[in-house]
C-alpha cells in the first residue's frame, strides 16, 4: 500500500513551458485534491475531485487544469508556466469517515516546481 | 473568501515548556483538522474535531474546538524537540468536500 504518490519530486521549467504533475493513490478514495504551498505558508486549494469524471475549482485555479478519468489518478496540468507558479505542490486523497461528516486527508510527498 | 488565521506565526521555546497555538475564523465549520508538517514532507493529520466544545487528547497534545465551531486551539504540554514542525489547521464548511487551510504556525523546540 503506497498511499499517495507524486511524480516528479523536483522540476525546473522555463517561462511558457507546460508540464503535468502526476498523482496516484491506491486507497480507493473518492476524493482527491491539489494544493500549492508557498514558502513558510499554509496550503491553497487549486482543484479537487469528488470522483472519476467530476472536478471543481478551489481557491487558486487560474493557470491550472485537471482531469479525473479513474479513481486512482488525478493529474494537474500547468499551461504556459509563469514565475508565480513556483511553489511546492501537494496532492491529497480522502475518504468520508461517517463520523461528524469529516474527511480524513492523506498527502503525498510533494513536487517542488521552479519556474525561471 | 474564508480565512483561517493562526497565531502565533512563529514560536521558539525551550524543551519542557508549554505552548498554545490558535486557529480563528469568522466562518462556522462542520469539522476542523490539525496537521503537522516536517520539512520536505506532506502534512500529516493529527486530529479531527467535529462537535462544538469538543476536546481531544493525543499524548501531550490537547485539541479544542470552540463552542461556536469558529475557532480551535492546540496545546502542547512539556514540548520536546520532536514536536518541531509547521502546524496547520484546516476547516470544512457544511455542504462542501474541501478544506481551507490556515496560515500555519512554525514551532521550534530547543533542546
Amino acid at each position: 500500500n503506497a498511499g499517495v504518490t507524486q511524480t516528479p519530486k523536483f522540476r525546473i521549467l522555463k517561462i511558457g513551458q507546460s508540464m503535468t504533475l502526476q498523482c496516484a493513490q491506491d486507497m480507493n478514495h473518492n476524493y482527491m485534491y491539489w494544493y500549492r504551498q508557498d514558502p513558510g505558508m499554509g496550503l491553497k486549494l487549486i482543484y479537487y475531485s469528488v470522483g472519476a469524471g467530476i472536478t471543481d475549482k478551489g481557491e487558486v485555479p487560474n493557470g491550472y487544469n485537471v482531469s479525473r478519468s479513474t479513481t486512482e489518478d488525478f493529474p494537474l496540468r500547468l499551461e504556459l508556466a509563469a514565475p508565480s507558479q513556483t511553489s511546492v505542490y501537494f496532492c491529497a486523497s480522502s475518504y468520508f469517515t461517517g463520523t461528524g461528516y469529516s474527511y480524513e486527508q492523506y498527502f503525498g510527498p510533494g513536487t517542488r516546481l521552479t519556474v525561471t | 473568501t474564508q480565512l483561517l488565521e493562526q497565531s502565533p506565526q512563529f514560536l521558539s521555546i525551550q524543551e519542557g515548556e508549554n505552548l498554545t497555538v490558535y486557529c480563528n475564523s469568522s466562518s462556522v465549520f462542520s469539522s476542523l483538522q490539525w496537521y503537522r508538517q516536517e520539512p520536505g514532507e506532506g502534512p500529516v493529520l493529527l486530529v479531527t474535531v467535529v462537535t462544538g466544545g469538543e476536546v481531544k487528547k493525543l499524548k501531550r497534545l490537547t485539541f479544542q474546538f470552540g463552542d461556536a465551531r469558529k475557532d480551535s486551539s492546540l496545546h502542547i504540554t512539556a514540548a520536546q524537540p520532536g514536536d518541531t514542525g509547521l502546524y496547520l489547521c484546516a476547516g470544512r464548511t457544511s455542504g462542501t468536500y474541501k478544506y481551507i487551510f490556515g496560515t500555519g504556525t512554525r514551532l521550534k523546540v530547543l533542546a
